[in-house]
């Protein structure tokens, strides 16, 4: 079985632009999730889709933004680009959502942003 | 905001000893995991503990989690170089109008030296 896998892996934008990342989960995974990691604040939650509809959101500004498509892909946006906005983004889906049955999250490679 | 804690920071040590990563946490969990990255790649799920559980084993793995003490520890016996990696504790819990959240720690850095 395929993993999660997200396009593009690397990804340099300037200042003001905005950027889509794409996410494919694993085959039959309903739930998709999204993560931020930079070096300073780690990994932080940014939200999570479950057939369509987002079921849980982190502490970010409305600039970041998602949706999911009824074959369980799922896209975020990022509006207006700053420089702080540079990270490896991470994508994990799993079965059900993950407050239903705990269900681990299988995550993708990550895409990485560079803001300049 | 970062839920668990995990120490130390970084770690090196030589194949064949053994690695212990601790985590601490702040508020109430349903079930804590831990997952490894290799060099700014994906994150690889290792092992699940429920917060009933006190151990687990999987393989060279072993958790174990005091709910009391909010922490929990990561021990993987006979180290590899194939091991060097940074380590993640996450906790999951309910919050607010039933939604469950995984929150990561900042992770150790392990090295294993051949």
């Amino acid at each position: 079985k395929a993993g999660v896998t997200q396009t593009p892996r690397y990804l340099i934008k300037t200042r003001g632009q905005q950027v889509t990342l794409s996410c494919s989960p694993i085959s039959g995974h309903r739930s998709v999730s999204w993560y931020q990691q930079t070096p300073g604040q780690g990994l932080q939650f940014l939200f999570e889709y479950f057939s369509e509809t987002q079921r849980n959101k982190g502490n970010f500004p409305g600039r970041f933004s998602g949706r999911q498509f009824s074959n369980s892909r799922s896209e975020m946006n990022v509006s207006t680009l700053e420089l702080g906005d540079s990270a490896l983004y991470l994508c994990a889906s799993s079965l059900a959502p993950s407050g239903m049955r705990q269900e681990t999250q299988y995550f993708g490679p990550g895409t990485r942003l560079l803001v300049l | 905001s970062q839920q668990g804690e995990e120490d130390p920071q970084a770690l090196s040590i030589q194949e064949g000893e053994n690695a212990t990563m601790n985590c601490s946490y702040k508020t109430s969990i349903n079930n804590l995991q831990w997952y490894r990255q290799n060099s700014g790649r994906g994150l690889v799920h290792l092992i699940l503990i429920r917060s009933n559980e006190r151990e687990k084993h999987s393989g060279r793995l072993r958790v174990t989690l005091d709910t009391s003490k909010k922490s929990s520890s990561l021990l993987i016996t006979a180290s590899r170089a194939a091991d060097t990696a940074s380590y993640f504790c996450a906790t999951g819990a309910y919050s607010g109008a039933g939604s469950y959240q995984l929150t990561f720690g900042k992770g150790t850095k392990l090295s294993v030296i051949p």
